[in-house]
């Protein structure tokens, strides 16, 4: 049971490049989430899957683009990358809207655009 | 608005040691408060869970308060170990609304020998 699982685990881009951030999970959780987080800042939502086929954005979307493509994997993808964008990526994934029901997260993708 | 702060940004402690990590939050209407563990690296693991009507649970060596009224909570450590070099956030969630999950940035801790 390997929980979230995220690929690459590291990442450089010029400015400029695209890329798709992975991500899966296996324990059968309807929800989904991408977040970055910043030195000195919280974790900040970026989009969110509350179930298969659908996708909302969240804190700061410019820029990202998300697809959910079954109820394992959720990718996001940086189409034209930015300094801005250095950052650490983590995904996410819970049981269910709920609110109390946990976060899982990956072990995240360092990206480095420059 | 909505914020979640925490205090201190950074606590080195002796191996042993005990120590509490704080977080206040504006966060209304509150559902539940959450503290996670962040080891470098990694992503976050939830320790631990607190309701409106709870004021206190425990995970093994780490103790959670919460006060609704003042809209407090704490994180209490005993026994410090090495292992607990890590960073922990405080994450209050809202009753309503669609990103209803609120961050604080987190308290390093640094446990030495």
């Amino acid at each position: 049971n390997a929980g979230v699982t995220q690929t690459p685990k590291f990442q450089v881009l010029k400015t400029g490049q695209s890329m798709t951030l992975q991500c899966a999970q296996d324990m059968n959780h309807n929800s989904m989430y991408w977040y970055r987080q910043d030195p000195g800042m919280g974790l900040r939502l970026i989009y969110y899957s509350a179930s298969e086929g659908t996708t909302d954005k969240g804190e700061v979307p410019n820029g990202y683009n998300v697809s959910r493509l079954n109820k394992r994997e959720f990718s996001l993808r940086l189409e034209s990358a930015a300094p801005s964008q250095t950052s650490v990526y983590f995904c996410a994934s819970s049981g269910d809207r709920s609110y109390n029901s946990p976060l899982h997260f990956g072990n995240g993708t360092r990206l480095t655009v420059t | 608005k909505n914020q979640v702060e925490q205090s201190p940004q950074s606590l080195i402690i002796l191996e042993g040691k005990n120590c509490t990590l704080q977080c206040n939050y504006t966060v209304s209407p509150f559902s539940n408060l959450r503290w996670y563990k962040q080891d470098t690296g990694r992503g976050p693991v939830s320790l631990t869970i607190m309701t409106f009507s709870e004021n206190t649970k425990s995970n093994g060596r780490y103790t959670a308060t919460l006060d609704a009224d003042t809209k407090q909570s704490s994180l209490h450590i005993t026994a410090s170990q090495l292992s607990d070099s890590a960073s922990y956030i405080c994450v209050v969630t809202l009753q309503t609304g669609a990103n209803n999950l609120f961050f604080g940035t987190g308290t390093r801790l640094t446990v030495i020998p």
